[in-house]
């Protein structure tokens, strides 16, 4: 059975901390793993991912997938409070549509 | 552009009633819509592909009778909860996939609250 399971499950940090999220799976045929952030409504987009050792990157935020080990990490440097939130990862298989998501990582940061 | 809009964003229903929830691809043509639910404090739990022109499939152990799902046009899908009840309360967030892409990046619509009492 396909699964994603993400730690921590939670985790509280001050502000100008960096911090990591990590993301494992067992999926059929892995296609593509993508990140989320989820506020009060329904999740952003963060990254998709797709090729094993290659760092994405927006601001402060950066992510890379292990192809071979089966994981993904997030990083947020220099959190800030509005990096608040919980954190998603989902990750989908060929031959489908359809991903499956993590019970996610959720974030406070303490001013 | 890829915005995704749901409606409504929250409805209270008495027990036994059905409710409509529609999603909404509003720039972009969208062949596969997702329906996921999500209960506080909890993941998203995918509950049905909405695939435009055929029948919807549903994940395991979701009742394909109580929660009906209708993919008219490549833009509009519609989640029904039939005789709902308060188990059925719960936060619903449809997603469409941009038929114009070649990734498989979903756009997420803001969400239903629907609470059964």
């Amino acid at each position: 059975e396909d699964k994603v399971v993400q730690s921590p499950l939670s985790l509280v940090v001050h502000e100008g901390d960096t911090v990591t999220l990590n993301c494992s799976y067992e999926v059929t045929n892995f296609r593509s793993l993508l990140w989320y952030k989820q506020e009060k409504k329904a999740p952003t987009f963060l990254f998709m991912l797709t090729s094993s050792g290659i760092e994405k990157k927006s601001g402060r935020l950066s992510s890379i997938l292990d192809k071979k080990e089966l994981f993904s990490i997030l990083n947020i440097t220099a959190t800030q409070t509005g990096d608040s939130a919980v954190y998603l990862c989902a990750v989908g298989g060929s031959g489908t549509y359809k991903y499956i998501f993590g019970t996610g990582t959720r974030l406070k940061v303490l001013a | 552009g890829a915005v995704v809009s749901q409606h409504p964003s929250w409805v209270i229903c008495k027990s036994g009633t059905s409710v409509k929830i529609e999603c909404r691809s509003l720039d972009f043509q969208a062949t596969t819509m997702f329906w996921y639910r999500q209960f506080p404090k909890q993941s998203l739990m995918l509950m049905a592909t909405s695939n435009e022109g055929s029948k919807a499939t549903y994940e395991q152990g979701v009742e394909k009778d109580k929660f009906l799902i209708n993919h008219a046009s490549l833009t509009l899908s519609t989640l029904t909860v039939t005789s709902a009840h308060p188990e059925d309360s719960s936060f619903y967030i449809c997603s469409a996939r941009h038929t114009g892409t070649v990734n498989y990046e979903q756009y997420f619509g803001p969400g239903t609250r629907l609470t059964v009492t």
